[in-house]
């Protein structure tokens, strides 16, 4: 499809699992960036990837969570050993050339029991 | 990347015009003014961005001070659909994509249009 595709849609794993949710940007997007969103809360950033750049990982919450993106295609997200605090919607965007905004997923949405 | 400040929540009645502010007023030269907004469960969806002159398209228009220091996003006709939460952001444009700011959401602004 033409937009950002975020899977799975929906994860509900036990604490202390860990847990991968990936994202597949818009073709030839550069840059592509992580959110968590806790219930009736905003969008909290965790992580920006631009390009070849050294990505911007200053909103990682805890060394619990890490992300990769392998040039400029496919992102995942991984968090270790799953807390219950963790659960959120995780929501992945992209965007291409400056004049051009985010294009957002629908989201994962991550319950920890 | 400055901060903006919005009000928490209003109001707006169903045909209305609904004007929404944000100030932004540590914003640098280099910064644009993004609108987004959020509908339930739903991922956010772009509306509007600029610099500093108007800016209209088919679903907003954007105004922003000569200072540049606010803005308010103006949806012409509210409709039930618009029921969202909106959120204003400035992010920093540099020459190379490196120098690019990240979009930083605050709390936006709860917008509930009424019949």
């Amino acid at each position: 499809g033409a937009g950002v595709s975020q899977s799975p849609s929906n994860k509900v794993t036990e604490k202390g699992k860990d847990v991968e949710l990936r994202c597949d940007p818009i073709s030839g997007h550069t840059a592509l960036y992580w959110y968590r969103q806790r219930l009736g809360q905003g969008l909290e950033f965790l992580i920006y990837f631009q390009g070849n750049s050294a990505p911007d990982k200053s909103g990682l919450p805890s060394d619990r969570f890490s992300a990769e993106r392998t040039g400029e295609s496919v992102s995942t997200l991984t968090i270790q050993r799953t807390q219950q605090e963790d659960s959120a919607v995780y929501l992945c965007a992209s965007s291409g050339q400056p004049n051009q905004p985010q294009h957002f997923g629908d989201g994962t949405r991550l319950s920890i029991l | 990347d400055a901060k903006t400040t919005q009000p928490p929540s209003m109001d707006c009645a169903e045909g209305r015009a609904a004007n929404l502010p944000c100030n932004h007023s540590t914003i640098s030269g280099n910064e644009y003014v993004y609108w987004y907004r959020q509908i339930h469960s739903q991922g956010p969806q772009y509306i509007i961005h600029g610099l500093k002159n108007n800016e209209t398209n088919e679903m907003a228009s954007l105004i922003i001070t000569e200072d540049r220091k606010s803005s308010t996003l103006i949806l012409p006709h509210a409709t039930l659909r618009d029921t969202a939460v909106y959120y204003c952001i400035v992010r920093f444009w540099g020459m190379t994509t490196d120098s690019w700011g990240k979009f930083q959401f605050g709390a936006g602004t709860q917008v509930v249009v009424t019949p």
